[in-house]
């Protein structure tokens, strides 16, 4: 597609409940990001993706939140046992490893996650 | 780990004059700073990002210098517009691929 798509655009859950939130990002991106922004605030970050594997996530708050990518394209952020503390807009990015592009990250709308 | 502060955090300026936000950091070691310009209910966006090994950027309205000595950089933006209204956010980077963002700045063009 022309840019990274996110699914849902709002999730409503109760909290104990599990969610899941899409990530399609550009085509022949290699590279995945996820990001959980807090009202008011600047984005953090969560897990990275280069392809299938998950270099990095450091960023995780806790072992309820689970990201994969199993074919190196879509990404799926779970959240385990939802909690109030985890309403946020949770944000996916992705970026080529073109030399010249290296490290441009494009964003998707997000997923705003509220628990109620 | 990396800390990146951002100032101000909210700015009004009147249609046509310029905005300038300031971004300092604290990793030496970071290399790559890009600018994030965020609407409601949407994605952050990129509008101008400047590497280690250039000391000023522009792109019409927007400019953005570096200063690694002193570990700040700064979004300036002239001839403000209405549709300039917006959260900006700053970022920084070693190259370890994911970004640090600053608090954002919430900027308002008042027509």
């Amino acid at each position: 597609g022309a840019g990274v798509s996110q699914s849902p655009r709002y999730k409503v859950a109760k909290r104990g409940q599990d969610v899941a939130l899409r990530c399609d990002p550009i085509s022949g991106h290699v590279s995945l990001f996820w990001y959980q922004q807090a009202l008011g605030q600047g984005p953090e970050f969560l897990t990275y993706f280069q392809n299938e594997a998950q270099l990095d996530k450091s960023g995780l708050p806790s072992d309820r939140f689970f990201a994969e990518r199993p074919e190196g394209s879509v990404s799926t952020l779970k959240i385990q046992r939802t909690q109030q503390e985890d309403s946020a807009v949770y944000l996916c990015a992705s970026s080529s490893r073109d030399r010249l592009a290296k490290n441009i990250q494009y964003f998707g709308a997000g997923t705003r996650l509220s628990v109620l | 780990g990396e800390n990146v502060e951002q100032h101000p955090s909210t700015l009004s300026v009147q249609e046509g004059d310029s905005a300038v936000i300031k971004c300092t950091y604290s990793d030496s070691a970071s290399n790559y700073f890009p600018w994030y310009k965020q609407e409601l209910g949407k994605g952050p966006q990129l509008i101008i990002d400047i590497r280690s090994n250039v000391g000023e950027k522009k792109d019409q309205r927007i400019a953005v210098t570096l200063n690694k000595t002193a570990k700040h950089f700064s979004l300036h933006i002239t001839e403000t517009q209405p549709e300039d209204s917006a959260v900006y956010f700053c970022a920084v980077t070693d190259y370890g691929q994911n970004f640090v963002f600053g608090p954002g700045t919430r900027l308002s063009v008042l027509p």
